[in-house]
């Protein structure tokens, strides 16, 4: 089936420095994914929608700025944590479909756990 | 606001059991309903999707139901086991939107 992979699964950085995320569909193409955010015990919220070939889409609140999306080819897409502080400690996720009806089922990655010491 | 609720918010069981896993929702009109399983530290998994017209889907030991009236769905769970710990997620798809809004979860720990 649709493999999502999600690289790195785990890292630690230092406040102030920045964290790139990789989200990669492996045997389709996704012009469009999705990426989360999730706190111990609460459910997924979307940040942001990223689409190939243009800019992100981002939720009420998330800041475009500090999270920057790429989605440059139609496998692959990044989140990069700009300047990370601890409240951005986190458990990241990302999915993606391949589109072909709204009801095609959404692959997501296996999440990267995000600890700013 | 569209919602999507689930209960119990946390439930225990012991292995061999069945249970039934509730999510109500308040999202109208909706494309499809879908049921994810999410073991602790991983991305969720897809169990299920029914579209609005569909009333139950299987999967194995998983059985989804909805009612489109009531905007009830239900996940029941058959002969449990050990495996079957982790947090279940009632998810629903808007009519005309990628974005999905998912439900608060249910967590299921299953005992020997």
């Amino acid at each position: 089936g649709a493999v999502v992979s999600q690289h790195p699964s785990w890292v630690i950085c230092k406040s102030g420095t920045s964290v790139k995320i990789e989200c990669r569909s492996l045997d389709f193409q996704a012009t469009t994914m999705f990426w989360y955010r999730q706190f111990p015990k609460q459910s997924l919220m979307l940040m942001a929608t990223s689409n190939e070939g243009s800019k992100a889409t981002y939720e009420q609140g998330v800041e475009k700025d500090k999270f920057l999306i790429n989605h440059a080819s139609l496998t692959l897409s990044t989140l990069t944590v700009t300047s990370a502080h601890p409240e951005d400690s986190s458990f990241y996720i990302c999915s993606a479909s391949d589109r072909s009806s709204y009801n095609s089922p959404l692959h997501f990655g296996n999440g990267t756990r995000l600890t700013v010491t | 606001k569209n919602q999507v609720e689930q209960s119990p918010q946390s439930l225990i069981i012991l292995e061999g059991k069945n249970c039934t896993l509730q999510c109500n929702y308040t999202v109208s009109p909706f494309s499809n309903l879908r049921w994810y399983k999410q073991d602790t530290g991983r991305g969720p998994v897809s169990l299920t999707i029914m579209t609005f017209s569909e009333n139950t889907k299987s999967n194995g030991r998983y059985t989804a139901t909805l009612d489109a009236d009531t905007k009830q769905s239900s996940l029941h769970i058959t002969a449990s086991q050990l495996s079957d710990s982790a947090s279940y997620i009632c998810v629903v798809q808007p009519h005309n939107t990628d974005k999905l809004i998912f439900g608060t979860g249910t967590r299921l720990q299953v005992f020997p």
